[in-house]
């Protein structure tokens, strides 16, 4: 069945370093794909999305990246600081009905 | 600023007792879907609403049930909590492709 999964479930970085996420995801007909910050006790929140036609999309300190050859998708963040400690989800829009397929998430930890 | 609700945000129950997990978004979207996260992974689609009227089940097998009868409110029922049930329940709304999340509520099942 469709999946999306991620590659590390932790990762710590220092202050000011900059933070890679990455994510596979194995249904090739998705064209659309988000990336959520989860903060503890609170819902998932938007970050930064992507469309299939497209190979990377920046924001402000983010940067997403997808790789539809080996159906991978990566969340880069610049300057990683203190207030990005969070876990990060990509999810994959499926079908005509909006439904959202996450993947596990990989919780960022960013030490002084 | 949340524009979509839920209620209660924590809850403790006994075994047995029967509960409603409420949802309320005012943004007058059509779709609303019902996700199960234990603690630190993924989110698991259990129910969604394409509108007034329509309810299906999602990717996770779940006892619970909802229903729709105005397009603002997507409450959730578990008619007989058990321990398995404890876990965290957000609500989402969507329009077009933007998802809205409420916080969640988080049940604990003693």
């Amino acid at each position: 069945g469709e999946s999306v999964g991620l590659h590390l479930p932790t990762l710590s970085v220092q202050e000011g370093d900059n933070s890679i996420i990455n994510c596979a995801y194995s249904n090739s007909a998705s064209d659309y794909f988000i990336w959520y910050k989860q903060e503890s006790g609170k819902g998932p929140q938007f970050i930064i999305d992507i469309r299939s036609n497209m190979d990377k999309r920046q924001g402000q300190r983010v940067t997403v990246l997808l790789n539809k050859t080996v159906k991978h998708l990566s969340l880069q963040i610049a300057a990683t600081q203190p207030g990005d400690s969070a876990v990060y989800f990509c999810a994959e829009v499926s079908g005509g009905y909006n439904k959202l397929i996450f993947g596990a998430g990989t919780r960022l930890a960013v030490h002084p | 600023e949340a524009d979509i609700y839920q209620t209660p945000r924590y809850l403790v129950i006994g075994t047995g007792k029967k509960i409603t997990l409420e949802c309320s978004q005012t943004m007058g979207h059509d779709k609303m879907y019902w996700y199960q996260q234990d603690p630190g992974m993924e989110l698991h689609l259990i129910h969604y609403s394409y509108g007034v009227n329509s309810t299906e089940k999602g990717d996770l097998s779940s006892e619970s049930t909802v229903s729709r009868i105005r397009t603002e409110h997507f409450p959730l029922t578990l008619e007989s909590a058990r321990p398995s049930h404890t876990s965290q329940y957000l609500c989402a709304s969507s329009e077009n492709q933007g998802y809205t999340f409420g916080s969640g509520t988080r049940l604990t099942v003693v």
